[in-house]
């Protein structure tokens, strides 16, 4: 079993839907995640970062972390036909850890 | 400020050729990583570096080398390419511990035949 489980999708919405985007998790022990963005041909960019359970709001994104269920999500609202790309989610176990673990990424497209 | 630049952008292989990818940053970060994408594989740490002259293995080394003797650079090395590496690599550093957000080249792409 994969530490970070991520739905690969493809995910098709049309322009200004609600978007859902979903991680779940094994290790317990994982205390920051992260939510990464990547164009096509691109390198991944930061999107959101949380630390432990809660919610976090950045425009038109919002981060969700339940670490009681292992499960992580990513909300955009309104969305654009430019948030189309893959979000990869990315988790680690604490502040001396050195390496991030990933999901596959999920695929998203904005149709206009 | 151009960040993390990793040279080449592409490069196609033979079977057994050896090759250098060059990852540079300018944000005076202390660690570095390199990463290989595959389809349905999602991004795998391949080596990392926690400062100038020092690395680490992470969770897929074989078949791969990596030196950092300048703190803005991290050379990951074939010595003997197989197709099965045939992927894309990506490199990323961040200012410290892998809690901190890293930040990532734009890959490179590469095939080996």
């Amino acid at each position: 079993q994969k530490e970070v489980e991520q739905d690969p999708g493809p995910l098709s919405v049309p322009e200004g839907a609600i978007v859902s985007l979903n991680c779940t998790y094994s290790n317990s022990a994982f205390q920051y995640f992260m939510w990464y963005r990547q164009y096509s041909r691109k390198g991944p960019e930061l999107l959101m970062y949380t630390y432990s359970s809660g919610n976090k709001e950045d425009g038109r994104f919002t981060a969700q972390v339940d670490k009681s269920s292992k499960y992580i999500s990513l909300f955009i609202r309104d969305s654009q036909p430019s948030d189309s790309a893959t979000y990869l989610c990315a988790m680690c176990v604490g502040a001396g850890a050195n390496n991030l673990f990933f999901g596959t990424g999920t695929r998203l497209t904005v149709i206009p | 400020n151009a960040g993390v630049t990793q040279t080449p952008k592409f490069r196609v292989l033979k079977t057994g050729q050896s090759m250098t990818l060059l990852c540079a940053q300018d944000m005076n970060h202390e660690y570095m990583y390199w990463y290989r994408q595959d389809p349905g594989m999602g991004l795998r740490l391949i080596h990392y570096s926690v400062g100038e002259g020092t690395t680490a293995k992470g969770e897929v080394p074989d078949g791969y080398n990596v030196s950092r003797l300048k703190k803005q650079n991290f050379l990951l090395g074939l010595e003997s390419a197989a197709p099965s590496q045939t992927s894309v690599y990506f490199c990323a550093s961040s200012w410290t511990a892998g809690n901190q957000p890293q930040h990532f080249g734009d890959g490179t792409r590469l095939s080996i035949l």
